[in-house]
């Protein structure tokens, strides 16, 4: 049974170009979440999705940054003109459908995390 | 609004020494949960536990164990003979059913080393 899936593990990137990070979420998994995690800064949440929702995107900036899960495919964190400040690990999550309690809804399965450097 | 802290950034231990990991919540919720997770130098975060806000009691696994405590909005983690493959980050984490229980809120992080 594989894990969470993502991938490239490692990007870099030119200032200004596109930076697209994919996530394949676990098998049997609905629910799919993004965070950044900065050194000094710990884990951020980004953005929770279910199939073509977004259902949180509270922790997302509003410019440059967009998340989509389709029907079909992965997630896809994308994130246009990057500068320097978004050099970082992205984490990739997935969590199994049905209520947070009785399911374990909201434990989270990590991936190995996709790390960009922008230069 | 939650939050979770991890006042203790960095700390080293000699292996078999016991060591407690301190966390501190905040939230609004009633009905919450909470949570530890490993991250090895590897990278890959690991679930450890989640607890709900109306159990207290305290759990043990393997060296592993675990104190919550409600009245001072704290759960703390504690690794007992520690091994020198703890050493990870660990991070407490917090879901409450202000944000269904699906958002999950992490802490900073405790980098935790263990000298042979």
């Amino acid at each position: 049974n594989a894990g969470v899936m993502q991938n490239p593990r490692h990007l870099v990137r030119r200032r200004g170009q596109e930076a697209r990070l994919r996530c394949s979420p676990m098998k049997g998994h609905s629910h799919v979440y993004w965070y950044r995690q900065l050194p000094e800064e710990g884990l951020k949440f980004m953005v929770y999705l279910q199939k073509e929702n977004i259902i949180d995107e509270s922790g997302m900036p509003k410019e440059r940054f967009s998340a989509e899960f389709p029907k079909e495919g992965p997630s896809i964190l994308r994130i246009q003109q990057v500068v320097r400040g978004d050099s970082a690990a992205y984490f990739c999550a997935s969590s199994p459908p049905g209520l947070a309690g009785p399911s374990g809804a909201n434990v989270l399965t990590f991936g190995a995390g996709s790390r960009l450097t922008v230069l | 609004a939650q939050k979770v802290t991890q006042a203790q950034t960095e700390i080293s231990v000699v292996e078999k020494e016991d060591v407690t990991l301190d966390c501190v919540y905040e939230t609004r919720d009633t009905t919450y949960y909470l949570f530890w997770y490993k991250q090895p130098p590897s990278g890959e975060l690991v679930f450890l536990i989640r607890r709900n806000s109306f159990d207290e009691q305290n759990e043990i696994s393997g060296r592993y164990s675990w104190n919550f405590q409600k009245s001072t909005s704290s759960f703390n983690f504690t690794i007992t003979a520690s091994q020198v493959v703890d050493s990870a980050v660990y991070f407490c984490a917090l879901s409450g059913s202000s944000g269904g229980y699906q958002k999950v809120t992490f802490g900073i992080g405790t980098k935790l080393q263990v000298i042979p």
